[in-house]
């Protein structure tokens, strides 16, 4: 079974602009969830979504968004990019039931210019 | 609110070495527990789970035991090599939370020849 799958893996982004990642999970698992890996504030629950909606949402500005499509693959949007943003944003597959195991992908690593 | 701590790194320790990465929790519900590992310019692999109170999770000769009575969740493992070598990351997840992974801050071990 093919592992989760994150693109881009290395992105530079200057002040201001905006930034779509794009994650997709194991086959047959319906549930994404998305964290920021930052060396200052650790791993940062985002969002998660579950058969195209938002299950979840983390303590995170409105600038930061996601959705999911119906085959399960989600995206993640970051607007107006702060230097602060710099992170390794991960993805993490669930197979669909709450408090189960999450298998996470090689992540993002998004630089802010 | 839920949060979970580590003990400080980096580790270092010799080769066949004893380890122990200490994890304490607090919750108000009743969490599960994981060890997730991050190799260098990676993801995090899940590396052990307990779900319940006594639970003892156990993998790639890594054990850890939900303590329920001390509120922790210490990673063991008897003989290191130096492949162990990474980041440890002690998380919890409940149903408080939606089942978000709270994670520890990481300890980063080093394990030498």
């Amino acid at each position: 079974k093919a592992g989760v799958t994150q693109t881009p893996r290395y992105l530079i982004k200057t002040r201001g602009q905006q930034v779509t990642l794009s994650c997709s999970p194991i086959s047959g698992h319906r549930s994404v969830s998305w964290y920021q890996q930052t060396p200052g504030q650790g791993l940062q629950f985002l969002f998660e979504y579950f058969s195209e909606t938002q299950r979840n949402k983390g303590n995170f500005p409105g600038r930061f968004s996601g959705r999911q499509f119906s085959n399960s693959r989600s995206e993640m949007n970051v607007s107006t990019l702060e230097l602060g943003d710099s992170a390794l944003y991960l993805c993490a597959s669930i197979p669909g039931t709450q408090g189960g195991e999450q298998f996470f992908g090689p992540g993002t690593r998004l630089t802010v210019l | 609110g839920d949060s979970v701590t580590q003990m400080e790194g980096p580790v270092t320790l010799s080769e066949e070495a004893f380890l122990t990465i200490n994890c304490t929790y607090t919750a108000t519900g009743y969490p599960s527990l994981f060890w997730y590992v991050q190799y260098p310019g990676e993801g995090l692999q899940l590396l052990l789970k307990a779900t319940k109170a006594d639970d003892k999770g156990s993998n790639k000769g890594f054990e850890a035991t939900y303590r329920k009575e001390t509120t922790s969740f210490h990673l063991e493992k008897g003989s290191v090599q130096v492949s162990d070598s990474a980041v440890y990351f002690c998380a919890l997840s409940d149903a408080d939370s939606g089942y978000a992974l709270n994670f520890g801050k990481g300890t980063s071990l080093l394990v030498t020849p």
